[in-house]
């Protein structure tokens, strides 16, 4: 069984760019959540999709935003970059009946200079 | 709000020492409790988890205790390896599947 893809694994980007980051879920996993990881912030919440739909959203600012589609597949986009937007983005999907385990993806490392 | 402490590191021991990593916890509500290990390069795995008090979670030697009475959930192992070299975080949910909250990870070295 395929575990969480997340494609592509680096990028490189300059302030101001805008970037979309992908995540295929386990197939069956109908949840997908995001993080951001930085050494600084350690682990931060970005929000979670469930059927399509957003449900729960994190503190960041609009610039940050998602989606889900209709075969549990995610996107992640990230408008007018920063340089502080440098990070490795986790993505995590769980089983509709066992939410409290998520499974992670390799992550997306970011550098934006 | 909902937070997780643990001991920020870095940690290093020699192969076959023990090992205790210390999370303490606050939450509102009643917690599910999970520690995740991050391996060079990789995302992050499911280590254990406990969900109510007194649980035991349990995997690959690694040991932990859901105590309410002190909001602590300390990671131990009796003899690491040199495989167990990694990150180490400690989490929080409070509700199913909603909100997951990280603590800031404990990299550990285990020497040869």
């Amino acid at each position: 069984k395929a575990g969480v893809t997340q494609t592509p694994r680096y990028l490189i980007k300059t302030r101001g760019q805008q970037v979309t980051l992908s995540c295929s879920p386990i197939s069956g996993h109908r949840s997908v959540s995001w993080y951001q990881q930085t050494p600084g912030q350690g682990l931060q919440f970005l929000f979670e999709y469930f059927s399509e739909t957003q449900r729960n959203k994190g503190n960041f600012p609009g610039r940050f935003s998602g989606r889900q589609f209709s075969n549990s597949r995610s996107e992640m986009n990230v408008s007018t970059l920063e340089l502080g937007d440098s990070a490795l983005y986790l993505c995590a999907s769980s089983l509709p009946g066992d939410q409290n385990i998520q499974y992670f993806g390799a992550g997306t490392r970011l550098s934006v200079l | 709000g909902n937070s997780v402490t643990q001991m920020e590191g870095p940690v290093t021991l020699s192969e076959e020492a023990f090992l205790t990593i210390n999370c303490t916890y606050t939450a509102t509500g009643y917690p599910s409790l999970f520690w995740y290990v991050q391996y060079p390069g990789e995302g992050l795995q499911l280590l254990l988890k406990a969900t109510k008090a007194d649980d035991k979670g349990s995997n690959k030697g690694f040991e932990a205790t859901y105590r309410k009475e002190t909001t602590s959930f300390h990671l131990e192992k009796g003899s690491v390896q040199v495989s167990d070299s990694a990150v180490y975080f400690c989490a929080l949910s409070v509700r199913r599947g909603q909100n997951f909250v990280f603590g800031p990870g404990t990299r550990l070295s285990v020497l040869p």
